[in-house]
């Protein structure tokens, strides 16, 4: 089955500082991959996305490249902002016939960044 | 707004009830999705409907939970009996076919004492 992999947090950066989060996947087919941030007690947004293998994915300064001989799909932003404090999640979606669009997430990092 | 929306945001109830919850979902999208997260974890997909057919349910889906969405537009999730086990953020979301963007609610929030 799907699933997804992100690095452990908690994670806590300085303002300004470059930041980076590790995801990585297991899937059938070829998914679609998605970053999206939840802020305390909200429910998720999307940040970014990429659907195909070479596609970077990018909104506010996050970006993510979708890497399929690595099965990766690492967030990275240059310079982080104490409002960028929030969980990230990692997802992916199998558009397969009898799994609809449905996501398989990771387990979530929550980033902290300081001013 | 049009976004997707949530009711009730928070739900505190005692083991043993019977909580139902409601999602409004983007009125043009036709797929809708219930997930549940629990703290610190990562959402996990329960059902998703395509107009009013309720196409997949997840293995976490006992028989005390049932879902619905009658005429294709807002979906109702209800929980038979309460668990403390129950207690989670239960998140729904909306699509359109074959797009794989989905667009979230604010959740609700569910506390079984």
């Amino acid at each position: 089955g799907n699933s997804v992999t992100q690095m452990e947090g908690p994670v806590t950066l300085s303002e300004e500082a470059f930041l980076t989060i590790n995801c990585t996947y297991t899937a059938t087919g070829y998914p679609s991959l998605f970053w999206y941030v939840q802020y305390p007690g909200e429910g998720l947004q999307l940040l970014l996305k990429a659907t195909k293998a070479d596609d970077k994915g990018s909104n506010k300064g996050f970006e993510a490249t979708y890497r399929k001989e690595t099965t990766s799909f690492h967030l990275e932003k240059g310079s982080v902002q104490v409002s960028d404090s929030a969980v990230y999640f990692c997802a992916l979606s199998d558009l397969g016939e009898t799994s609809g669009s449905r996501l398989t997430f990771g387990e979530g990092t929550q980033l902290t960044v300081n001013p | 707004d049009t976004g997707v929306s949530q009711n009730p945001r928070h739900k505190i109830t005692k083991r043993g009830q019977n909580v139902t919850f409601r999602c409004d979902p983007i009125s043009e999208h036709n797929r809708l999705y219930w997930y549940r997260q629990t703290l610190g974890q990562g959402p996990e997909f329960l059902t998703y409907f395509q107009n009013e057919a309720q196409l997949e349910k997840s293995r976490l889906l006992s028989d005390r939970f049932s879902a619905e969405r009658p005429k294709g537009s807002f979906s109702t999730l209800e929980i038979q009996r309460t668990e403390q086990g129950d207690s989670a953020m239960y998140l729904c979301a909306s699509s359109l076919v074959r797009i794989t963007e989905a667009f979230f609610g604010q959740g609700t929030r569910l506390t079984v004492v």
